[in-house]
């Protein structure tokens, strides 16, 4: 059984630009939340997707936003981007959601210069 | 201060030696999960409990509900299990977000 895969695993980005990232659940999984993971905060929480409908959302700007297909598979993008977005950006997936348990991808690794 | 706090942040240990990682949390949660993540960034989900204890082969995660507060043991820890443990508090709401330890950091050495 395939896991999570996330793609692309590194990106180098130049300030001011955007950025989609992609992740693929296991099949079946409806749910898929996505996290940011730097050096200083640790993992913070991004926001969720369950059957294409954002269910929760994090604490972050607006340049942050998702979106999730019918086929469960997501994508988040960052737009406008700054340095202080450079992080590990992990999305997880879960059959009925996090309280329930979930499979990590490997993460994309994303530079921003 | 952090929802959720883990001790110690960094731990070094020799092979051999049994291992404990706490993690407490102030909020009501649905349960607690244990992570572990390799250099390089790759987590994998250890356990999610909201009782009593579970056991994996060398590593067993114990949690106490009345005192918020759940332990990580490892048993003849072994140079791979160096990595970050992270533990995490699943919202008893389904609409509220999963909150984060900021992890420890364990080193062991051979």
């Amino acid at each position: 059984k395939a896991g999570v895969t996330q793609t692309p695993r590194y990106l180098i980005k130049t300030r001011g630009q955007q950025v989609t990232l992609s992740c693929s659940p296991i099949s079946g999984h409806r749910s898929v939340s996505w996290y940011q993971q730097t050096p200083g905060q640790g993992l913070q929480f991004l926001f969720e997707y369950f059957s294409e409908t954002q269910r929760n959302k994090g604490n972050f700007p607006g340049r942050f936003s998702g979106r999730q297909f019918s086929n469960s598979r997501s994508e988040m993008n960052v737009s406008t981007l700054e340095l202080g977005d450079s992080a590990l950006y992990l999305c997880a997936s879960s059959s009925q959601g996090v309280a329930f348990g979930y499979t990590f991808g490997s993460g994309t690794r994303l530079t921003v210069v | 201060k952090n929802e959720v706090e883990q001790s110690p942040q960094n731990l070094t240990a020799q092979e051999g030696e049994f291992i404990t990682i706490n993690c407490s949390y102030s909020v009501g949660i649905s349960a607690l999960h244990w992570l572990q993540q390799h250099p390089g960034g790759g987590i994998v989900s250890l356990f999610m409990l909201s009782s009593g204890k579970k056991k994996h082969g060398r590593l067993i995660a114990t949690i106490n509900i009345q005192e918020k507060h759940s332990s990580l043991h490892i048993t003849a820890s072994h140079p791979r299990d160096s990595a970050v443990y992270i533990c995490a508090g699943s919202p008893m709401n389904r609409d509220d977000k999963i909150i984060f330890g900021k992890g420890t950091r364990l080193h062991i050495l051979p």
